[in-house]
């Protein structure tokens, strides 16, 4: 089992560009959810993705978007990029069903200069 | 007020010694408490999980939750320098075809040798 993996692993933007983050769930799981850390922080919920459709939003700004697939991989997207998009994004999956807990993977770190 | 509470540290104790870590929570309709490590610049990972008040212990591991108080903890028996790493709560929702995993800040704790 491969678990959750993420792509890709380091990230280096420059502000007001563009960015796609990618998110193959582990199997079984068919929920998607997507979140920020900020260096010495919690993660922070962005959204979630549930049959292809976004579920769930945290408090950030439009600049952030996301899409499932019907694979249940994602992608996080990121426009306008701000130095303060600067972390680690995590993506977690899960099982809506079965209530199974949210494995992450190791996550994409993201440097905006 | 933040949902999840958690002193972020850092916390320092010899190798050997018992830890304790602590969360508080403020929405009583929270459902699952989670406990996950993450060592620096990793994905956290699961290392525990309840539903009920009580305790439940795996290994060197026990978390327990008091609902009532709304107050999670884990403790680390015999801690080794391996477990140096930073260690977030979380609660989970799931509601209405989603599922809320809040996170609390993360307590950075250092075993020494």
């Amino acid at each position: 089992d491969a678990g959750v993996t993420q792509s890709p692993t380091h990230l280096i933007k420059t502000r007001g560009q563009q960015v796609t983050l990618r998110c193959s769930p582990k199997s079984g799981h068919d929920t998607v959810s997507w979140y920020q850390q900020a260096l010495g922080q919690g993660p922070q919920f962005i959204f979630q993705y549930y049959e292809e459709e976004e579920r769930q939003r945290g408090n950030f700004p439009d600049r952030f978007s996301g899409h499932q697939f019907p694979n249940y991989s994602s992608e996080l997207n990121v426009n306008a990029l701000l130095l303060g998009d600067s972390a680690l994004y995590l993506c977690a999956s899960t099982s809506m069903s079965a209530y199974t807990e949210a494995f992450f993977g190791q996550g994409t770190r993201l440097t905006v200069v | 007020q933040k949902e999840v509470e958690q002193d972020p540290g850092p916390l320092s104790v010899p190798e050997g010694a018992i830890v304790s870590l602590n969360c508080t929570y403020s929405n009583s309709a929270f459902q699952y408490f989670m406990w996950y490590r993450q060592y620096s610049r990793k994905g956290p990972e699961l290392l525990m999980y309840t539903y009920s008040s009580g305790n439940k212990e795996d290994g060197r591991f026990t978390a327990q939750v008091d609902k009532s108080s709304k107050y999670i903890s884990l403790f680390i028996r015999d801690s080794q320098p391996s477990d140096s790493a930073t260690y977030l709560c979380a609660t989970r929702l799931n509601s209405g075809g989603y599922q809320k995993v809040t996170f609390g800040t993360g307590t950075k704790l250092q075993v020494i040798p």
